[in-house]
């Protein structure tokens, strides 16, 4: 069994311009979620997919945007980069039955915008 | 939507002593409090988790005790050790809510040898 994985690890990017991030979710586990952490700050909820549909989503832009892949691996898009989108964006697999609450962080991709 | 704030922000305790984080969340219809460790430059790992049916739990030196008519929930590390040296965050969320989860705002613990 395989932890959740995401790509890259860093990326440098300047204002204005467009980044996707890449997480492919622990095996067995069909739920995505993408969360933005800023420095000394709590993860904050950005959307949820499930079954290649957005399944739920926090305070933030449509310039976030996303994907979910039939193999449950997921996409987060974020057009028009602003400098205060630098952070730490993490992925969370969990699954999607009854009773099961526990989400599954992968290590995140830390995103500097200059 | 739910809020969930967390204190205190910084704790530090000498190794062996205890420590005890507190948070309060908003909503009353949530019902999954998850604990999660981050140390520096990893992710973040749930520790222990309790649901709204009970009102405590326990893991070896670890505990959270939740009341629902407070709205407040709180872990307990006993016996602290440097290596639980970290930073901790509360969450909260809602039945049927495909575990989105609203986090606190972190507590970084320093357990002094």
């Amino acid at each position: 069994e395989t932890g959740v994985t995401q790509s890259p690890t860093h990326l440098i990017k300047t204002r204005g311009q467009q980044v996707t991030l890449r997480c492919s979710s622990q095996s067995g586990h069909n739920t995505v979620s993408w969360y933005q952490q800023a420095l000394g700050q709590g993860p904050q909820f950005i959307f949820q997919y499930y079954r290649e549909e957005e399944n739920g989503r926090g305070n933030f832009p449509p310039r976030f945007s996303g994907l979910q892949f039939p193999n449950y691996s997921s996409e987060l898009n974020v057009n028009a980069l602003e400098l205060d989108d630098s952070a730490l964006y993490l992925c969370a697999s969990s699954p999607r039955t009854s009773g099961s609450y526990e989400q599954f962080f992968g290590p995140g991709t830390r995103l500097t915008v200059l | 939507g739910e809020n969930v704030e967390q204190h205190p922000s910084t704790l530090s305790v000498q190794e062996g002593d205890s420590a005890v984080i507190k948070c309060t969340y908003s909503d009353s219809a949530s019902n999954y409090f998850p604990w999660y460790k981050q140390e520096l430059g990893k992710r973040p790992q749930l520790i222990i988790d309790i649901r709204s049916n009970v009102g405590e739990k326990k893991d070896q030196r670890i505990a959270v005790t939740l009341n629902k008519t407070a709205k407040h929930f709180s872990l307990h590390i006993t016996e602290t050790q440097p290596e639980d040296s970290a930073v901790y965050f509360c969450a909260a969320s809602r039945p049927r809510a495909g575990n989105m989860l609203t986090f606190g705002g972190g507590t970084r613990l320093m357990v002094k040898p």
